[in-house]
């Protein structure tokens, strides 16, 4: 049973550029959520994903944006690039039940955006 | 905005010596976990508290959550080189996403 696994793995990316990254779930989860991860500190969330729909929003601009495909898989989109979007973004993916109750997630390994 | 504050923020100990960790807050936890990530991986959930008290035990770990929740810690015995990573603890209210604390980052030296 495949984990959670996101692509690409690295990207290097100038400024003002856009970036797609995308996200596929654990099998059996319905829910993915996006998370920024700058060096040395914890992930900030991003926003979620269900049903094809965002349902939550971290404090991110509009220049993060998302979709969810049928199947569950989602991407990531950053336009207008700058350089303090580098970091490890994280895809984690759920239940949606699991949500109501402690929320467990399973993290993918994330890709590593650099910004120059 | 609930802030999460994790202490220590590095810690570098020799393998075989024990270890505490915490994760405060100024506000109430609805529930809690604590993941490892380890460098080029995503974190690892490693468990999940929601009772004020309860202690859970995870072969060598033992994680506690406090009385009022709004603390708690992660108590390694007998660290193995294995324990090295980011350990983060996180926490959410009903019905709003996960916060993240900026983690403890130990070392265990063989």
């Amino acid at each position: 049973d495949a984990g959670v696994t996101q692509s690409p793995t690295h990207l290097i990316k100038t400024r003002g550029q856009q970036v797609t990254l995308r996200c596929s779930p654990k099998s059996g989860h319905d829910t993915v959520s996006w998370y920024q991860q700058a060096l040395g500190q914890g992930p900030q969330f991003i926003f979620q994903y269900y049903e094809e729909e965002e349902r939550q929003r971290g404090n991110f601009p509009d220049r993060f944006s998302g979709h969810q495909f049928p199947n569950y898989s989602s991407e990531l989109n950053v336009n207008a690039l700058l350089l303090g979007d580098s970091a490890l973004y994280l895809c984690a993916s759920s239940n949606r039940t699991s949500v109501l109750i402690s929320y467990e997630q399973y993290f993918g390994p994330g890709t590593r955006l650099t910004v120059t | 905005t609930q802030l999460l504050e994790q202490s220590p923020q590095f810690l570098s100990i020799q393998e075989g010596e024990n270890l505490t960790v915490y994760c405060n807050s100024s506000s109430v936890f609805s529930s809690l976990q604590w993941y490892r990530q380890e460098p080029g991986e995503g974190p690892v959930l490693l468990v999940t508290v929601v009772t004020g008290g309860e202690v859970k035990k995870l072969k060598r770990l033992t994680f506690q959550f406090g009385d009022a929740r709004k603390d708690s810690s992660l108590h390694i015995t007998a660290a193995q080189p294995g324990d090295t990573g980011l350990y983060l603890c996180a926490s959410r209210r009903i019905g709003q996403n996960f916060v993240f604390g900026p983690g403890t980052r130990l070392s265990v030296l063989p």
